[in-house]
């Protein structure tokens, strides 16, 4: 199996750019999460999703973030507008229900100079 | 609200040194405990779930156990290739399949 798949795996932006993440989750997986991490603040899980509905997007820090999954292989999670405070390491994450037990991608570097 | 605290925050050790890092739960109805690891640069690495106080899982030098109130992964005559960042993250009764991480411990490997 090809493991979590996202893209692109680093981005330098600008203040104010419209930023998309992407990821594809492992086949079979009903689950998918977004998480950020920063040094100060850990892991900090987004919005997660459960056969492409969003369940839960308390983490989602306001309103310029916004997360999609419109089919059980494709997420977005876009910033717009972005800012230098979101610059963190973005992770997307799957699952299957049955073991609670979260694979993780690579993760997206975002730098917002 | 579910708290994981990990201690400690860093731990250097000499290849061979057996030892222990903590990971202290705070949930009302604990549905799962999970241990990850993470190398720089690179997403976390799933090692193991625990679901009930008593259980163990072992995986090669690793051994994780659980109680009512905290998990202890011990780390058994360590190898340079053990470095890494150890995650811990836990799921309540209301939390789906909702993790709350710990901030990790840094283990440090040396020959």
């Amino acid at each position: 199996d090809a493991g979590v798949i996202q893209s692109p795996r680093h981005e330098v932006t600008e203040m104010g750019q419209e930023v998309t993440l992407r990821c594809k989750p492992i086949s079979g997986h009903n689950s998918l999460f977004w998480y950020r991490q920063t040094m100060m603040r850990g892991l900090e899980l987004l919005i997660y999703f459960n056969n492409n509905v969003p369940i839960d997007d308390s983490g989602m820090p306001e309103d310029r973030f916004s997360a999609k999954m419109p089919n059980a292989s494709f997420s977005t999670l876009k910033i717009q507008p972005s800012e230098p405070r979101d610059s963190a390491v973005y992770f997307c994450a799957s699952s299957q229900n049955r073991d609670g037990a979260q694979y993780f991608g690579p993760g997206t570097r975002l730098l917002v100079l | 609200e579910d708290q994981v605290t990990q201690s400690p925050e860093a731990l250097r050790l000499q290849e061979g040194e057996s030892s222990s890092l903590n990971c202290s739960y705070t949930v009302s109805g604990l549905r799962g405990l999970f241990w990850y690891r993470q190398d720089p640069g690179k997403g976390p690495e799933f090692l193991f779930t625990l679901y009930s106080a008593g259980e163990e899982k072992e995986k090669e030098r690793l051994k994780a156990t659980l109680t009512k109130k905290e998990s202890f992964l011990h780390i058994t005559a360590p190898k340079p290739e053990d470095s890494a960042t150890y995650l811990c993250a836990v799921v309540g009764p209301g939390g789906g399949n909702k993790l709350t991480f710990g901030t990790g411990t840094q283990l440090k490997v040396e020959l």
